[in-house]
């Protein structure tokens, strides 16, 4: 099945520690992005990567960094200069104009 | 830059009725397309529905049917036949023609959602 996953499904960390978020995808995308999901917010776009070795900012970067080896991996790291890392994360890939989402990662910082 | 609202926080329907959530954008771009998606109590995010901002006929897909108005920059779902797996957050999505284009910057700009409650 082609698809994509996000490991683990919830995720804890203590203050202070820094985190990775996993994403692959096997459907062949060049590209994927992360999202960040708060409750009564819509999507918000962190980072993008159009191709391999390469990834741009999105709408809310700080705090957040990435990386893209592999087309089918594109892990997001949450560091502890990210302010209110506790939210649902949301990978998701694309073909053309239509997005495809992971089922997402939610983390908690306490 | 552009901007989706979504103007209703909450709405609930009986079983087997319709139910019609609103969407409007903001933009100066003449060529885009438009998006709903759903994520229901799962979280998954599903695509629903896509419009293309060139073709004036309303996308229809299943129960799900958009009421596209170009000139007033508004883009309604409609749900016939409403279920119980209806029951989801339902976001209304933009995306300039030019961004899935590669080199470009492929950005999908999300409402802050609908959440329809389908009651039995």
């Amino acid at each position: 099945d082609g698809g994509i996953t996000q490991s683990p499904k919830y995720l804890f960390r203590k203050e202070g520690q820094n985190v990775t978020l996993s994403c692959e995808q096997n459907l062949n995308h060049d590209a994927m992005y992360w999202y960040r999901q708060d409750p009564g917010q819509g999507l918000r776009l962190i980072y993008y990567s159009q191709i391999v070795n390469d990834f741009q900012k999105g709408d809310i970067a700080e705090g957040y960094s990435v990386s893209r080896e592999k087309k089918e991996s594109f892990p997001l790291t949450v560091t502890s200069a990210q302010k209110n890392p506790t939210a649902f994360y949301l990978c998701a890939s694309s073909y053309r104009y239509e997005q495809y989402f992971g089922p997402g990662t939610r983390l908690t910082v306490t | 830059a552009q901007t989706v609202t979504q103007s209703q926080p909450e709405m609930s329907v009986q079983e087997a009725e319709t139910v019609t959530l609103s969407c409007t954008y903001d933009t100066s771009e003449n060529n885009y397309y438009l998006f709903w998606y759903k994520q229901p109590p799962s979280r998954q995010m599903i695509l629903v529905i896509r419009q293309e901002a060139y073709k004036q006929q309303n996308a229809t897909e299943n129960r799900f049917s958009v009421n596209f108005q170009k000139a007033a920059k508004s883009f309604s779902l409609k749900i016939s036949d409403s279920q119980l797996g209806d029951t989801a957050m339902y976001f209304c999505a933009f995306m300039k023609h030019r961004d899935w284009y590669v080199g470009s910057n492929y950005k999908l700009t999300f409402g802050k959602g609908t959440l329809l409650t389908v009651n039995p």
